[in-house]
C-alpha cells in the first residue's frame, strides 16, 4: 500500500499568497483528518471528512482556511491569505470509519509550511 | 470534553533497556480507544500500538507493551530492549467509538543512549 500520500512536502509562502496543501487517503478508507502541529498548541485537528462529506470543522482558525474532499480520493487545505503564524506542520490522516468504531488513523508525512 | 495529559516531556533509556512512558486522560465515555504514536526526527506520525477500552488484555506488539488501567484512566507505554531506533517523540492519543478525531497528548520525547 502507498500509505497517505500528501503534496507539497515542504512550502515557502510569502505572507498573502494562497496555499493549497494536498492529500491522497489510503484507498479504501472513508474518512479523512486533517491535523495541524505547532510547538505552542501541540496537535490540533483542523477538520475531518466521513465519506467526502465534513463532519466537524470546528477546528479549522478561521476564514482563511478552507477544506475540501471532491472525491474519495483527494482533498485539499486551502489558506487564503496566509500569514506568518500558519506557519506549522500540516498532517493528513484517514482511516476506515465504521459506527461505533475507533478506528486507527494513519497519517501521511505532512507537509512543513513556512510562512515569510 | 476529553484530555490526555503526558507529564514526561522527556526520558531517556540506555540501550537494551526498558523504558515506560506515562500516559493519563479523562473521559466520561464507555466506549473508547487509546493509542501510542511515534514521531520520529522526520516529522511522520507512526502507530506503536492500539488498546480498545472494552478488551482487559494489554496490548503488545513485538517489544512495545501497555499496562492500561481503566478504573486509573492510566495508559503507559513500556518498550523493551530499547533501540537507537526507538527515538523519538511519543504521542499518547485518544478518540471516542462515536467522535472519532484523535486528542492527543503533548508527548514525551524519548532518547535512547548507546
Amino acid at each position: 500500500d502507498a500509505g497517505v500520500i500528501q503534496s507539497p512536502r515542504h512550502e515557502v509562502t510569502e505572507m498573502g499568497q494562497e496555499v493549497t496543501l494536498r492529500c491522497k487517503p489510503i484507498s479504501g478508507h472513508n474518512s479523512l483528518f486533517w491535523y495541524r502541529q505547532t510547538m505552542m498548541r501541540g496537535l490540533e485537528l483542523l477538520i475531518y471528512f466521513n465519506n467526502n462529506v465534513p463532519i466537524d470543522d470546528s477546528g479549522m482558525p478561521e476564514d482563511r482556511f478552507s477544506a475540501k474532499m471532491p472525491n474519495a480520493s483527494f482533498s485539499t487545505l486551502k489558506i487564503q491569505p496566509s500569514e506568518p503564524r500558519d506557519s506549522a506542520v500540516y498532517f493528513c490522516a484517514s482511516s476506515l470509519a465504521g459506527i461505533g468504531s475507533g478506528e486507527t488513523q494513519y497519517f501521511g508525512p505532512g507537509t512543513r509550511l513556512l510562512v515569510l | 470534553a476529553q484530555t490526555v495529559t503526558q507529564s514526561q516531556p522527556e526520558m531517556s533509556v540506555q540501550e537494551a533497556e526498558t523504558v515506560t512512558l506515562s500516559c493519563t486522560y479523562d473521559t466520561s465515555e464507555s466506549d473508547y480507544y487509546l493509542f501510542w504514536y511515534k514521531q520520529p526526527p522526520s516529522r511522520q506520525m507512526i502507530l506503536v500500538i492500539r488498546q480498545e477500552a472494552y478488551k482487559q488484555q494489554n496490548a503488545t506488539e513485538n517489544r512495545f507493551s501497555v499496562n492500561f488501567q481503566k478504573a486509573a484512566k492510566s495508559f503507559s507505554l513500556k518498550i523493551s530492549d530499547s533501540q537507537l531506533g526507538d527515538a523519538a517523540m511519543y504521542f499518547c492519543a485518544y478518540s471516542t467509538g462515536s467522535a472519532r478525531q484523535l486528542t492527543f497528548g503533548s508527548g514525551t520525547q524519548l532518547t535512547v543512549l548507546p
